[in-house]
């Protein structure tokens, strides 16, 4: 099992381009969720998804946009790029809820200049 | 919202020694949970603690689920150079038990 894994590893995009973020995960798992990690920080709750289909808000949701069309996928859409978006984005997944562990991918790290 | 804090904000210790760190909350909370976050990865689920009270072990590491469910501590115990990371607690959100809350790490550093 490759477990979660993130493409790209690195970006770098204009303030005002788009772009989507990958992540695909090989071990069935029905939640999946985006959080971003800015310096010296915790990790905040972008988006998630309980199963295909299925996508809700999270902390920090304003600027991006998610779907949730297989059990495997679930791509991050940055719309408009905003300089406030630099961060490094962490996909996970877990089997249920909470009481199961999140596994992470490793991380993009995307700079809006 | 429901906010973590984590003490201290970084150690640096040599290797060997002991090391404690903490996450405390004014809610309170029914899991805590411990990661780990080697450098230019993702976090590592470490620990996790269900019951106020409990003591949980995972080699070196041993963590505690506070009495009044409004902390819990980490400890490891002769630290060795791979102990280096970030360590982040978090905990379920009481408003919706899919989404976690992370405090913002005890970095550490292990001098050999």
């Amino acid at each position: 099992n490759a477990g979660v894994t993130q493409t790209p590893k690195f970006r770098i995009l204009k303030i005002g381009q788009s772009m989507t973020l990958q992540c695909t995960q090989d071990m069935n798992h029905n939640y999946m969720y985006w959080y971003r990690q800015d310096p010296g920080m915790g990790l905040k709750l972008i988006y998630y998804s309980v199963g295909a289909g299925i996508t809700d808000k999270g902390e920090v949701p304003n600027g991006y946009n998610v779907s949730r069309s297989t059990t495997e996928d679930f791509p991050l859409r940055l719309e408009l790029a905003a300089p406030s978006q630099t961060s490094v984005y962490f996909c996970a997944s877990s089997r249920g809820g909470l009481t199961d562990t999140q596994y992470f991918g490793p991380g993009t790290r995307l700079t809006v200049l | 919202g429901q906010q973590l804090n984590q003490s201290p904000q970084s150690m640096f210790i040599q290797e060997g020694e002991d090391v404690s760190m903490n996450c405390t909350s004014s809610s309170i909370f029914n899991t805590w949970l411990w990661y780990k976050q080697d450098p230019g990865e993702g976090p590592v689920l470490l620990i996790a603690l269900y019951k106020a009270g409990e003591l949980t072990s995972n080699g070196r590491l041993t963590a505690q689920f506070g009495i009044t469910r409004k902390d819990s501590f980490l400890n490891i115990s002769a630290s060795i150079p791979s102990d280096v990371g970030i360590y982040f607690c978090a905990g379920p959100q009481e408003t919706s038990g899919s989404r976690l809350t992370f405090g913002e790490g005890t970095q550490l550093t292990v001098n050999p």
